[in-house]
């Protein structure tokens, strides 16, 4: 079965930073792209990033560009997601999900979530 | 405008079917799209339903009961979810969602009632 377990979330103060982590098992991590999505409390889903099976190519939301990089272990399954510059508005339930495709979004499988609580 | 514009509700009674649209902007091509279909219950992550492009090309996700449909109505430029035979657990949001240019973009989201 896949499984998804993410983890690094917390309360941090505006401007600064997290890393959020999510490892992956029940599949062949390296042969798909991995998606990153949010959700801020009673809100709707936004995508936030994507990288392809090998690395090599990432996709980021306008909204965390040039704050946010998401990079891969493939030796270890795992997804990670480094915040910096945190911003209220960054306040979430963090999920990795599994992709379909190879370098674009296209989630088949999701984590149960990591909360994000950006506030002075 | 949005990319893809879902309503904001949706009521029915148990046993009926509902009809979930979700449609592309004017100028976007249904046709081109592989448009995907999320579940999510209150408290729980979204659960991949269904991918639909074409009658021929379509994907139902691991599970996922085949009263679960997808479909289209070009007419409207619109993707549709089809749920027949509802039961009181298909109370939920639900997400419609493609790739188009370089970002994953999300309907709004459509809450169903059962009721």
């Amino acid at each position: 079965d896949v499984q998804l377990l993410e983890s690094g979330g917390g309360l941090v103060q505006p401007g600064e930073s997290l890393r959020l982590s999510c490892v992956a098992s029940g599949f062949t991590f390296s042969n798909y792209g991995m998606t990153w999505v949010r959700q801020a409390p009673g809100k709707g889903l936004e995508w936030v990033s994507v990288i392809s099976g090998n690395g090599g190519g990432t996709y980021y939301a306008d909204s965390v560009k040039g704050r946010f990089t998401i990079s891969r272990d493939n030796s270890k399954n795992t997804l990670h997601l480094q915040m910096n510059s945190l911003r209220a508005e960054d306040t979430a339930v963090y999920y990795c999900a599994k992709d379909q495709c190879y370098s674009t979004s296209c989630p088949d499988y999701w984590g149960r979530g990591t909360l994000v609580t950006v506030s002075s | 405008q949005p990319v893809l514009t879902q309503p904001t509700s949706l009521s029915a009674s148990p046993g009926a079917s509902a009809r979930f649209t979700c449609t592309l902007r004017s100028g976007i091509n249904l046709g081109t799209y592989k448009i995907y279909w999320y579940q999510q219950k209150a408290g729980s992550p979204p659960r991949y339903l269904l991918r639909y492009q074409s009658n021929s090309d379509k994907q139902q996700g691991s599970g996922v009961p085949s009263r679960f449909s997808g479909s289209e109505d070009a007419s409207t430029n619109a993707g549709l979810l089809l749920i027949s035979g509802l039961q009181s657990e298909d109370e939920a949001d639900y997400y419609c969602a493609i790739w188009f240019s370089t970002a994953w973009v999300f309907g709004g989201g459509t809450k169903l009632t059962v009721l």
